[in-house]
């Protein structure tokens, strides 16, 4: 499965759209993008999923690139529960066994 | 409906000594799965069932093992404990293998190993 390149930390503020990229240059055709977040000391947690299209659910959006390289998770209006470490992965299926967890990113919510 | 269980939430146990930890899925999920995380290492793929079987396994020694009960329920042992396996042990589950869909985790068994 393809690996993805996030960054290791972002600020937002309260209210604001949070914009995670993630970069996954090497995907293929039939991966899907996955997002997963983990508050602290918890299980982590599904956001949403998409293979070309946008998507956009009652959480977050995903917007990816026309040529699939990238894509961005948007909290619309993040609040300070959303701080959490953000995980972005590409895999062919949802299964635990493709699902690899990198480092993600670790989003600040602040006031 | 009710999530994924896990039980016990917390434990200690010494080294040298065995565990058994404990996950109920989503009513209806047939897939089970395990992961180890620490620290250092991050989320690590353990092993994934599906209808009793074990259908994947990820790299851990064989100090590790699980199972799957007829009602999906699951159940992870590690064996001859050491200082190193010390972390969250999260279950996870989904209605089957190779969809698409999402995973629901549990809140995890958090093993400190003295």
């Amino acid at each position: 499965d393809a690996k993805t390149t996030q960054p290791p930390s972002m600020d937002c503020a309260e209210g604001r759209a949070a914009n995670l990229p993630c970069n996954h240059s090497t995907i293929s055709g039939n991966e899907y993008v996955y997002w997963y977040r983990q508050i602290h000391s918890q299980g982590p947690q599904y956001i949403i999923h998409g293979l070309k299209n946008n998507e956009t659910n009652e959480m977050a959006s995903l917007i990816i690139t026309e040529d699939r390289k990238s894509s961005t998770l948007i909290l619309p209006h993040a609040t300070l529960r959303d701080t959490a470490v953000y995980y972005c992965i590409v895999a062919h299926t949802g299964t635990a066994s493709k699902l690899t967890f990198g480092t993600g990113t670790r989003l600040q919510v602040t006031l | 409906k009710a999530g994924v269980t896990q039980t016990p939430r917390y434990l200690i146990k010494t080294r040298g000594q065995q565990v058994t930890l404990s996950c109920s899925p989503i009513s209806g999920h047939r897939s089970v799965s395990w992961y180890q995380q620490t620290p250092g290492q991050g989320l690590q793929f353990l092993f994934e069932y599906f209808s009793e079987t074990q259908r994947n396994k990820g790299n851990f020694p064989g100090r590790f093992s699980g199972r799957q009960f007829s009602n999906s329920r699951s159940e992870m042992n590690v064996s001859t404990l050491e200082l190193g396996d010390s972390a969250l042990y999260l279950c996870a589950s989904s209605l089957g293998l190779g969809l698409p869909g999402e995973l629901f985790f549990g809140e995890g068994s958090r093993l400190t190993v003295l």
